[in-house]
């Protein structure tokens, strides 16, 4: 079975703090995506990145910035995080370079910023 | 960029009735995905429906592609309390890579 990780659970940050999110996936597939959940407002794509150091913009990047060094890795990062970043982040994982295929979720990251 | 409407964004219904939400785009889709995400769980993958006037079904949920492949709608007959959850359409949008739009979700309520 496909296994997507993402690193904590729960977290509880302070504004301004520096926040990382981690997500591996462990089935060798080259896209992967971050989510933000809001009640009412479904899920809204960050970022996605179809292969190593490659990365697109989705409709919600403000204040937020990607790396993936590595195919099974995608990391979300909040550079000085804010209350308006308090939310549920999913992450993603899906096979293949065509317009195709199910997406793969992870347990999910519910971030708090104090 | 691309975007999908979703509604209703609730459903409440006595179980043992049926339940539909509908999904639309202002442009042609290549395909269209169902995702179903338990109360506190994550989206699980249901189907994906790719021809124009697809009809797919699993027990008692039923899924359907319009003939212009700009619409779906997922269909549960005789709801049950396990069918509650938020059910979302998927789409994708092509930028460089392939990226998959959700739409808002419908909530459904179950009451027995």
């Amino acid at each position: 079975d496909v296994k997507v990780t993402q690193s904590s659970r729960y977290l509880v940050k302070r504004t301004g703090e520096k926040v990382f999110l981690e997500c591996v996936q462990d089935m060798d597939h080259e896209n992967m995506f971050w989510y933000r959940q809001d009640p009412g407002l479904g899920l809204r794509l960050i970022y996605f990145s179809y292969d190593v150091k490659m990365k697109e913009k989705g409709d919600i990047p403000e204040g937020y910035s990607v790396s993936r060094e590595k195919k099974e890795r995608f990391s979300l990062i909040l550079e000085s995080a804010s209350t308006n970043q308090t939310s549920m982040y999913l992450c993603a994982s899906r096979y293949g370079r065509y317009d195709t295929g199910e997406l793969f979720f992870g347990e999910g990251s519910r971030l708090t910023v104090l | 960029g691309q975007q999908v409407m979703q509604i209703p964004q609730y459903q409440h219904v006595q179980e043992g009735e049926d339940f539909t939400t509908y999904c639309n785009s202002s442009t042609t889709l290549s395909n269209i995905q169902w995702y179903k995400q338990r109360p506190g769980g994550h989206p699980v993958f249901l189907i994906q429906l790719v021809k124009s006037g697809e009809v797919k079904k699993q027990k008692r949920l039923t899924f359907q592609f319009g003939e212009a492949k700009k619409n779906s709608s997922l269909h549960i007959t005789a709801t049950q309390t396990t069918d509650v959850g938020t059910y979302f359409c998927a789409v994708p949008y092509r930028s460089g890579g392939f990226k998959t739009i959700f739409g808002a979700g419908t909530r459904l309520f179950v009451k027995a």
